[in-house]
């Protein structure tokens, strides 16, 4: 029973590349989440996506950021043009449900360094 | 507790001793809490959960210890093994709504000597 997969582990992007992160969630879990986690800090959310529908964007910033969950494959962040204050962790979650009774599974993270 | 420097509090512990992570929060609202471990190279992993109406919960090895008047968690760990080294996260949330918004702490590096 494969949990939420993302890939690839390690990205390594000059600045002003575009970064492509993706993740699979966990089998019959259709709400994903992504959270970023800067250097010895806890994790922040960003995006909270169902099937083709984003439902939460409140912790994305403004530009550059977007994300997305097609009918079929996986959940992609993108982050165009990116600068070095972007190199983090960035997580991906999923779960059965929404509601606190469906708890959040996270994948083993894309580490993005940005030279 | 929470550190607001760079670097993350260490505790150290032999095994077989007791650990006990605290942390410390600041929204009166927050009503869910979660404990979190994350090991190197890897993502969190859920130890154990308490909502508000609670002061205490139990799991294998695991108790969580809430003081909502101090605004202050704890997670206690009994007899801890080498594979209990990893960095430990509190979570909390003050909306049922949005329970997947969670707000981390910055993290307590636990390292279990033999």
């Amino acid at each position: 029973n494969a949990g939420v997969m993302q890939n690839p582990r390690h990205l390594v992007r000059r600045r002003g590349q575009e970064a492509r992160l993706r993740c699979s969630p966990m089998k019959g879990h259709s709400h994903v989440y992504w959270y970023r986690q800067l250097p010895e800090e806890g994790l922040k959310f960003m995006v909270y996506l169902q099937k083709e529908n984003i439902i939460d964007e409140s912790g994305m910033p403004k530009e550059r950021f977007s994300a997305e969950f097609p009918k079929e494959g996986p959940s992609i962040l993108r982050i165009q043009q990116v600068v070095r204050g972007d190199s983090a962790a960035y997580f991906c979650a999923s779960s059965r449900g929404q509601g606190r009774n469906s708890p959040l599974h996270f994948g083993n993270g894309t580490r993005l360094t940005v030279t | 507790g929470e550190s607001v420097g760079l670097h993350l509090p260490t505790l150290s512990v032999q095994e077989g001793d007791n650990s006990i992570i605290n942390c410390a929060y600041s929204n009166s609202a927050s009503d869910y809490f979660i404990w979190y471990k994350q090991e190197s190279g890897k993502g969190p992993q859920f130890i154990i959960d308490i909502r508000s109406n609670m002061d205490k919960r139990q799991g294998q090895r695991v108790t969580v210890l809430l003081n909502k008047t101090v605004k202050h968690l704890s997670l206690q760990i009994a007899a801890t093994q080498p594979g209990d080294s990893a960095v430990y996260f509190c979570a909390e949330n003050e909306d049922s709504n949005s329970g997947y918004a969670l707000n981390f702490g910055k993290g307590t590096s636990l390292l279990v000597t033999p």
